[in-house]
This record gives structure tokens, sequence and C-alpha cells, in this order.
């Protein structure tokens, strides 16, 4: 229950292409939604992030769908960039000071 | 500024050895994190702070020996580590209870090799 699957594991799209990584989770008490990027080498950084209460969020290329009834939640890249090439976690959490799950994470890889 | 420090960036250490992993944030979090990430996985939680003292330990073995000094500090002491224990370790940090501050902001980690 306290798991958070993610899918794809990798994707390849092309420049300027729409990337989409999909999550889903059962632990309907999670209250916070972050997605993170990871570049080889680097510490997470946050990317974007949502609450249950807000079924979709935009910033920038980067969009959050959110379906509570579903218990899933997406993540679109738009005009994918080659500098996007990177590892994408998603993740869930309840309160502050919390343990984070996270997902599998995705390999994302933009072809130029 | 959303900076987590991290020092050493690289360390190589014996099975023998004592080593310590120094982290520091000057954003008045008060909740600080150290995670383990194995290569091509996820972040895992080792330990968590909060208001400087340790609030969870996700059942770690005792050769990591978490200390958070001050509010800005967290150190992760090493001793008889062993090479399964190579890894990034990540720090991370926090506002506590302030909803809509939950983001855990990490830092760029520390490469561990045990030989």
């Amino acid at each position: 229950q306290q798991q958070v699957k993610q899918s794809p594991q990798s994707l390849i799209v092309q420049k300027g292409g729409i990337s989409i990584i999909n999550c889903a989770y059962e632990n309907t008490a999670f209250d916070y939604f972050p997605w993170y990027q990871q570049f080889p080498g680097k510490g997470p950084a946050l990317l974007i992030a949502i609450r249950p209460d807000v079924s979709e969020k935009k910033e920038g290329r980067f969009t959050i769908s959110f379906n509570k009834s579903a218990k899933q939640f997406s993540l679109h890249i738009m005009d994918s960039q080659p500098g996007d090439s990177a590892t994408y976690f998603c993740a869930a959490s309840r309160g502050s000071a919390s343990k984070i799950i996270f997902g599998s994470g995705t390999r994302l890889s933009i072809r130029p | 500024d959303t900076e987590v420090t991290q020092t050493p960036k690289h360390l190589v250490m014996g099975m023998t050895n004592k080593k310590s992993l120094k982290c520091e944030q000057h954003m008045g979090h008060r909740a600080m994190y150290w995670y383990k990430q194995k290569a091509k996985k996820p972040p895992e939680l080792m330990f968590v702070y909060s208001y400087e003292k340790l609030s969870i330990n996700e059942s770690v073995p005792s050769r990591f020996s978490p200390e958070c000094p001050n509010s800005s500090l967290l150190n992760l002491h090493l001793h008889a580590l062993q090479p399964e224990d190579s890894a990034l370790y990540l720090c991370a940090s926090s506002h506590l209870g302030r909803v809509g501050h939950e983001t855990q902001y990490f830092g760029p980690g520390t490469r561990l090799l045990v030989l």
C-alpha cells in the first residue's frame, strides 16, 4: 500500500515531441505528489509538485495531470528538448518531515 | 536560495576506516534527511531529523551514525562499512509543519566507494 508504481522504465522521444510518464499509488492518505528530475552524478531536483485537490498543474513545458479517483498522476513534457534527458522520479508523501515514497524512475532520452 | 551543500563530493574508504559526511543548509529548514541511492534506483530514506532530534530511523545498521549538531548542519559518521554500502549518499532538507512547504530539497550527494 506504500508503493508508487511508475512507468515506463525508459522512454525515447524525438526532439519537439511530448514525453509522458505515468504513476499510480494506493495509499489515499498521501497529500503531496512531487516530481523530481535527476541528472547523472547529481542529486534529485524538484521539477513540479501537486496536491490531490488539484487536477492539473502547469509550469512552463511541464504539466502534472492528477486523477484522484483513479489514484493516478502523470507528467507531460511538451516540446521535449535534449536537455530534458534525465531520470524522472514521481513520488508521494504525507505531512511534513515524512518519508517520500519514490517511484522506480524513468530514464528519458530525447533524440535530436 | 534553495541550496543544500554536501562534502566531500567523493570518498573512498577501507572497511576499517572511520569517516564522516557533512551536509549544510541555510534555508531555515528544521527537517533534515539522509538518503542512500544505488545506481539506477530511487533514493532510499535512512534518517530524518526534526528540530535537531532524530525522528525516523529506517532500520539502518549501526555502522551508520547520524548527528545533527545544529539546525543548519547534518553529519553522517561511517565506521566499518561493507563494500555493498558503496552508493550515492544524499542529504535533503525541508520546512517543518508548514502546509504547502513540504518540498524536500536535495544536495548533490557524496559518492562513496568502500573497498
